[in-house]
């Protein structure tokens, strides 16, 4: 199965300043089929991007995702007080479907 | 307003059974192949099951193979989970999933199953 490993582990930012997430494959993934999950506490996951750089509806455009191949991020612009949260990427390039282990974007 | 609601959670002893159920609403149901996601307490996201829009194929990670069944009901809107030899590792947090272009666009508030003696 394919090994997603995303960096850094935790993020310390204050609002509107700008965060850059990596999601590292262990190999290529098919047609660059990654997608980036937002999760709060008590939550379900949120789809953000999918298929690597296309936002999912109601995203607003400060998230955005780029990277082909392995290696792959997400970006968001100017951090909001709502963006404060945990991120994780999947891949579903290749069966079986497998997530990143998640990255903390935490309040500085 | 697309509507995805787990129910069925609940504490189970090692060896035990479990059914959780989805009811579905907001969208056509039998157009969408469907998954359930867990999450273990405090850890990551890990992809359970599939199941294709007419319900006649479904997928499964290999931990769970010969252990879980997934089935749908489309005229109901009802996605199902039959867990069956549980475990301590299965211990989480179940979300009901649409799948979209190959990743998962709706979930559900998620039903916690807990597999403990």
């Amino acid at each position: 199965e394919i090994l997603l490993t995303q960096s850094p582990g935790t993020l310390s930012l204050s609002p509107g300043e700008r965060a850059t997430l990596s999601c590292r494959a262990s190999q290529s993934i098919n047609n660059n089929y990654l997608a980036w999950f937002q999760q709060k506490p008590g939550q379900a996951p949120r789809l953000l991007i999918y298929a690597a750089s296309s936002r999912a509806t109601g995203i607003p455009d400060r998230f955005s995702g780029s990277g082909s191949g392995a290696d792959f991020t997400l970006t968001i612009s100017r951090l909001e007080p709502e963006d404060f949260a945990v991120y994780y990427c999947q891949q579903y390039g290749k069966s079986p479907r497998t997530f990143g282990q998640g990255a903390r974007v935490e309040i500085k | 307003e697309v509507e995805l609601v787990e129910s069925g959670g609940n504490l189970v002893q090692p060896g035990g059974s479990l059914r959780l159920s989805c009811a579905v609403s907001g969208f056509t149901f039998g157009n969408f192949w469907m998954s359930w996601v867990r999450q273990a307490p405090g850890r990551g996201l890990e992809w359970v099951a599939n199941i294709k829009h007419d319900g006649r194929e479904t997928n499964y990670v290999d931990s769970v193979k010969g252990r879980f069944t997934i089935s749908r009901d489309n005229g109901k809107n009802s996605l199902s989970l039959q867990m069956n030899s549980l475990r301590a590792d299965d211990t989480a947090v179940y979300y009901c999933t649409r799948d979209y272009r190959g990743t998962f666009d709706y979930w559900g508030q998620g039903t916690l199953v807990t597999v403990s003696s």
